[in-house]
């Protein structure tokens, strides 16, 4: 079945450093692919998304692009905050009613 | 515009005790997700409803039963708790395949 493997975490940076969060997934056909974001207390909060290869998204200073020949959603950021102190979660859907495939989470600790 | 609501948002229940929990959606989506999120093991998938009427089970359905009698309402009950539920569980919704879900703030739930 489908599934999604991130980078374990935790991650700890400091302020200002670059970000990445390795995703690959295993799925068959075109998923899209999402990151999710679940900061202290929340529940998840939708990041950013790409639905077709080389399909890039981007909200809040961060980016994936959709690798099909990697099988990869990598996260980045080139300069975080620590307010980005949370857990990430990668996500794949496959095509029809599936329900959402999700990573473990990956949590990142940002220090001033 | 509140979104999705959960509740309660805290319970102690004791092995045995049954509860429900009460996930409500103002968005009129169609489709509806129970998960439970433990240490380690990222968001597992308990049932999902794709309309009123209708519900599916999940990556770990066993000890949950849910029902789906109101569009706007999915609720997840545990007939006979135990520890091995502990958990934080999560409700989400989403319009169509393919759309973001929207996620509750969470229901912490310990089992002694």
């Amino acid at each position: 079945g489908d599934s999604v493997t991130q980078m374990e975490g935790p991650v700890t940076l400091s302020e200002e450093a670059f970000l990445t969060i390795n995703c690959t997934y295993t799925a068959t056909g075109y998923p899209s692919l999402f990151w999710y974001v679940q900061y202290p207390g929340e529940g998840l909060q939708l990041l950013l998304k790409a639905t077709k290869a080389d399909d890039k998204g981007s909200n809040k200073g961060f980016e994936a692009t959709y690798r099909k020949e990697t099988t990869s959603f990598h996260l980045e950021k080139g300069s975080v905050q620590v307010s980005d102190s949370a857990v990430y979660f990668c996500a794949l859907r496959g095509p029809g009613n599936t329900p959402l495939v999700f990573g473990k989470g990956t949590r990142l600790s940002v220090i001033a | 515009n509140a979104g999705v609501t959960q509740t309660p948002k805290f319970r102690v229940l004791k092995t045995g005790q049954s509860m429900t929990l009460l996930c409500a959606q103002d968005m009129n989506h169609e489709y509806m997700y129970w998960y439970r999120q433990d240490p380690g093991m990222g968001l597992r998938l308990i049932h999902y409803s794709v309309g009123e009427g209708t519900t599916a089970k999940g990556e770990v359905p066993d000890g949950y039963n849910v029902s789906r009698l109101k569009k706007q309402n999915f609720l997840l009950g545990l007939e006979s708790a135990a520890p091995s539920q502990t958990s934080v569980y999560f409700c989400a919704s989403t319009e169509q395949v393919g759309q973001p879900q929207h996620f509750g703030d969470g229901t912490r739930l310990s089992i002694l």
